[in-house]
């Protein structure tokens, strides 16, 4: 969607090194929330947030953090990736109240060797 | 949140109507009906959601039972176009927003 932007939308990296992805949202929107999935698991919360500076763990947040210094850009780090968090990273964003539905970005694929 | 019941895959023949079901008997008077479909590789789609009527929109209606223990997403005239994983989530709004658990999911496979 033109309004949520995730970088870099491929990555290969190894073992050990650490990797941020971005979301960028023009939405204005309140809510972010970074999604992992793998085949088999389907998509997996992993952080989200509720306002700059404002985060919380998801279902699935062991090995990563992330970051929210102003509403358009929500940070996800792996600080020391490995194999395991390979996987495509979906961004979404939400307003409050139940009308307002979450939009997607078009997604992150991390390969880590 | 209440928990879906979704069954893993369908067919349908495209121009038919697609009637996608979904299971929720636990849900709360409080909680809504989403559904979203995922198209390969993509990020999720919304589709459509409600509380307790019928709605439709440019994309599909959605049909919640009197008791909203179940509900049925219907795509009126299907094309190659729609062949996707259709994910019913039900959610009530909370201090986390509108976040959402996803289950399997359908995948609709819809057929020349």
């Amino acid at each position: 969607d033109a309004g949520i932007t995730q970088s870099p939308r491929h990555k290969v990296t190894e073992t050990g090194t650490p990797v941020t992805l971005r979301c960028h949202q023009t939405e204005n929107h309140r809510y972010m929330y970074w999604y992992r999935q793998d085949p088999g698991h389907g998509l997996r919360l992993i952080h989200y947030s509720y306002g700059v500076k404002d985060t919380d763990k998801g279902e699935v947040s062991d090995g990563y953090s992330v970051s929210r210094s102003k509403t358009e850009d929500f940070l996800l780090t792996l600080e020391s990736a490995t194999s395991s968090q390979t996987s495509v990273y979906f961004c979404a964003t939400g307003g409050q109240g139940a009308k307002n539905v979450l939009t997607f970005g078009a997604g992150s694929r991390l390969t880590v060797l | 949140d209440a928990k879906t019941t979704q069954p893993p895959s369908m067919d349908c023949a495209e121009g038919r109507a697609a009637n996608l079901p979904c299971n929720h008997s636990t849900i709360s008077g409080n909680e809504y009906v989403y559904w979203y479909r995922q198209i390969h590789s993509q990020g999720p789609q919304y589709i459509i959601h409600g509380l307790k009527n019928n709605e439709t929109n440019e994309m599909a209606s959605l049909i919640i039972t009197e008791d909203r223990k179940s509900s049925t997403l219907i795509l009126p005239h299907a094309t190659l176009r729609d062949t996707a994983v259709y994910y019913c989530i039900v959610r009530v709004e909370s201090g986390a927003g509108n976040m959402l658990t996803f289950g399997g999911g359908t995948r609709l496979m819809v057929k020349p």
